[in-house]
C-alpha cells in the first residue's frame, strides 16, 4: 500500500511570499507521478501540478512549483508570490489517486 | 477544459430515506468515476470506482448494498446513498481520471454536501 504523509495541518503566508507545503509518500512502484490538489472551502478539488517519478526536472505550473526529491522520496510544492485566493486546503496524492494525504490548511495573510 | 458536473450540491434527507448523487462527465466520457468521501478536516477515502457497463470495485469496508453505484453510460455515474443514517452525512465527490493539464490529473465533481437528519 502507499502511504502519503503531509505533517503540517496548517500554515501561514503573509500576503506576496512564497511558501511551501511538505509531503512525503512510501511506494514500491518504479514509476509513479505525484500531484497536488487545491480543496477552496466550496469543496472542489482543483488539480494543480503533476510531477513523474521519471522527470529530470522539478514540474512548474505559474506560481505553483514541484521540489521534487526522488531519493527521500518527498514531493513539496512551493506557491510563490502568495494571494488571498490561495488560502483553502492542498492535498498530495499520488498516481492513481487512490491515496491522498491529510492535508494542509493554508491561510494567506494580508 | 473538461468538466465533471455533479448534482446535487447540497442535500438533507431524513433517516431512512435514500438519496441519489450524480456525475455527468461534460464534453468527454468517462469510461471510470472515482467516488470519494471526506469527512470534515479530513482526506478523501477512496470509497469505490465504477466502470461503464461492469460492476463497481468497493473498498475495503464499503458497504456495497448501502451505497449503489451505477455507471450506465460513458457520461453518467450515480452513487445512491440507501437507507441513510445520521453517520453517512458526509462530503462526496467524484472524479474521473485524465482529464487534467496535459492528461495528468483527475477532474473532479465539486462535491455534494450530504445532511442526515
Amino acid at each position: 500500500a502507499q502511504k502519503i504523509t503531509q505533517t503540517q495541518p496548517g500554515m501561514f503566508v503573509q500576503e506576496k511570499e512564497a511558501v511551501t507545503l511538505d509531503c512525503t509518500y512510501d511506494t514500491s512502484d518504479p514509476s509513479y507521478g505525484l500531484f497536488w490538489y487545491k480543496q477552496p472551502s466550496s469543496g472542489e478539488m482543483i488539480f494543480l501540478i503533476y510531477q513523474g517519478s521519471y522527470d529530470q526536472q522539478n514540474a512548474t505550473e505559474g506560481r505553483y512549483s514541484l521540489n521534487f526529491q526522488k531519493a527521500r522520496k518527498s514531493a513539496n510544492l512551493v506557491i510563490s508570490a502568495s494571494q488571498l485566493g490561495d488560502s483553502a486546503m492542498y492535498f498530495c496524492s499520488t498516481g492513481n489517486q487512490f491515496y491522498f494525504g491529510t492535508g494542509t490548511s493554508l491561510t494567506v495573510i494580508p | 477544459g473538461a468538466v465533471v458536473s455533479q448534482h446535487p450540491s447540497r442535500v438533507i434527507c431524513k433517516s431512512g430515506t435514500s438519496v441519489k448523487i450524480e456525475c455527468r462527465s461534460l464534453d468527454f466520457q468517462a469510461t471510470t468515476m472515482f467516488w470519494y468521501r471526506q469527512f470534515p478536516k479530513q482526506s478523501l477515502m477512496l470509497m469505490a470506482t465504477s466502470n461503464e457497463g461492469s460492476k463497481a470495485t468497493y473498498e475495503q469496508g464499503v458497504e456495497k448494498d448501502k451505497f449503489l453505484i451505477n455507471h450506465a453510460s460513458l457520461t453518467l455515474s450515480t452513487l445512491t446513498v440507501t437507507s441513510a443514517h445520521p453517520e453517512d452525512s458526509s462530503f462526496y465527490i467524484c472524479s474521473a481520471p485524465g482529464q487534467g493539464l496535459y492528461g495528468y490529473g483527475y477532474t473532479f465533481g465539486s462535491g455534494t454536501r450530504l445532511t442526515v437528519v
